[in-house]
This record gives structure tokens, C-alpha cells and sequence, in this order.
């Protein structure tokens, strides 16, 4: 079974950039995409883009600008880059697992464990 | 984007109570509505996905229905550890978006 563990540097300056790392190991990836989401302090969870199968990127609108997501397929790897951070990017960062060629209809499984972002100066 | 909404926003029940938690989305998104547990610092649990099947190893006291618009998310019975934060999301179409959550309490 497919599991997630994520990391990443946990204390950024603003105008640094965040880059988190999520490794998938224990199981077939095969139509796998990964998601990053994040879920600053008392708040609800929002996602910030994808990974599909096929290397392919998509994002949320609201981080278009500055984020990035890519693979290293052979290393079973995706990695974000969320450019010229600012407090309002203080968040738990999670990556998150889907099968949408397997189960069109299904959910986000497995999660990574989280890793918790503090940006200030 | 297509925006989801839940009510309530928090919930106070006592152990074996059967509560139920509403979603709506802004458009219909078929049955592409799952259902999560949070607890406090921790990563969500898929519950439900397909807006009603059990994702594995998940009780059946949780159970899931609806479709198009408005789906629900019952718990029978509630135990001890189902005290948590609730979201639904819709899968049907970037930006997958949850709801904001509900939080259920212990009365």
C-alpha cells in the first residue's frame, strides 16, 4: 500500500522560497497524481495544485503565479516551490495522494504526515 | 470554481448519538464528493469517497449519500474518537475544493 512522507525546510524569511519534498514508496504508482495542500493555523484546507500520471501540472489560480510542482519519476519524488513567500504562506503543508484513472470518483489517499511552515522575518 | 458550503459549522453530541453533517456545492458535481476526519495537527482521513462508498477500514457507523448538490454524512452511533473536524471536497473539477469544516464537539 502506498504511503507519503514529506519534508522540507520548516522557517522561511519572506521573499525566501518554500520547498517541500514528498516521497511515495510502498506500492504501484501507476496512475498516480500527487496534490499539495495546505491548511494555515485555525483554518480550513485549501489545494494548491497537482501532479498527474503524466508529469503534468496543474494549479490553483490563487498561487498560480508563484507556485510549482514536478516530479522525478524514477525517484518516486514530487516537489513544490511556492516563490516570494509572505506570513499569509505560514501553513501546514500536506501532500496527498488520487487515482483519478482508477476511481474517477475517489478521494485523496494517502496523506503525508504534514509539514508545518512558519515564514517571519 | 465551484464553491462548497457546509452546515453546521459545529456540532455538540453526546457518545451514541447519530448526528448528520450537510454539503452543498455551487454546481452539480455528480457524486465526486469525499468526505474527511481531521484531527488537530494531524493529515485528514478519507471517510467517503464517491459521495457514499466506505473507503477500506473505515467503520460502518460512517455512511454517505447524495448526489448533484447537496450530499450528507451521517454517523451512527458516535464513539469516543469520532470527536473531530469534518470536511467534505469535490474531486469533479479544479480547484478540488473543500468546505470550510464542522466541528464536532463532545456535549
Amino acid at each position: 500500500q502506498v504511503q507519503l512522507q514529506q519534508w522540507g525546510a520548516a522557517l522561511l524569511k519572506p521573499s525566501e522560497t518554500l520547498s517541500l519534498t514528498c516521497a511515495a514508496y510502498g506500492g504501484s504508482l501507476s496512475g498516480f497524481s500527487c496534490n499539495w495542500l495546505r491548511q494555515p493555523p485555525g483554518k480550513g484546507l485549501e489545494w494548491i495544485g497537482q501532479v498527474d500520471h503524466r508529469g503534468v501540472s496543474t494549479y490553483n489560480s490563487s498561487l498560480k503565479s508563484r507556485v510549482s510542482i514536478s516530479r522525478h519519476t524514477s525517484a518516486n519524488q514530487i516537489f513544490l516551490n511556492v516563490r516570494s513567500v509572505t506570513a499569509a504562506d505560514t501553513a501546514l503543508y500536506f501532500c496527498a495522494g488520487h487515482w483519478p484513472r482508477v476511481t474517477p470518483s475517489g478521494g485523496f489517499h494517502p496523506w503525508g504526515q504534514g509539514t508545518p511552515v512558519t515564514v517571519s522575518s | 470554481d465551484i464553491q462548497m458550503t457546509q452546515s453546521p459549522s459545529s456540532l455538540s453530541a453526546s457518545v451514541g448519538d447519530r448526528v448528520t453533517i450537510t454539503c452543498r456545492a455551487s454546481q452539480s458535481v455528480s457524486d465526486y464528493i469525499s468526505w474527511y476526519q481531521q484531527m488537530p495537527g494531524k493529515a485528514p482521513k478519507l471517510l467517503i469517497y464517491g459521495a457514499s462508498t466506505l473507503h477500506s477500514g473505515v467503520p460502518s457507523r460512517f455512511s454517505g449519500s447524495g448526489s448533484g448538490t447537496d450530499f450528507f454524512l451521517t454517523i451512527s452511533g458516535l464513539q469516543p474518537e469520532d470527536f473531530a473536524t469534518y470536511y467534505c471536497q469535490e474531486t469533479y473539477s479544479s480547484p478540488f475544493s473543500f468546505g470550510p469544516g464542522t466541528n464536532l464537539e463532545i456535549k
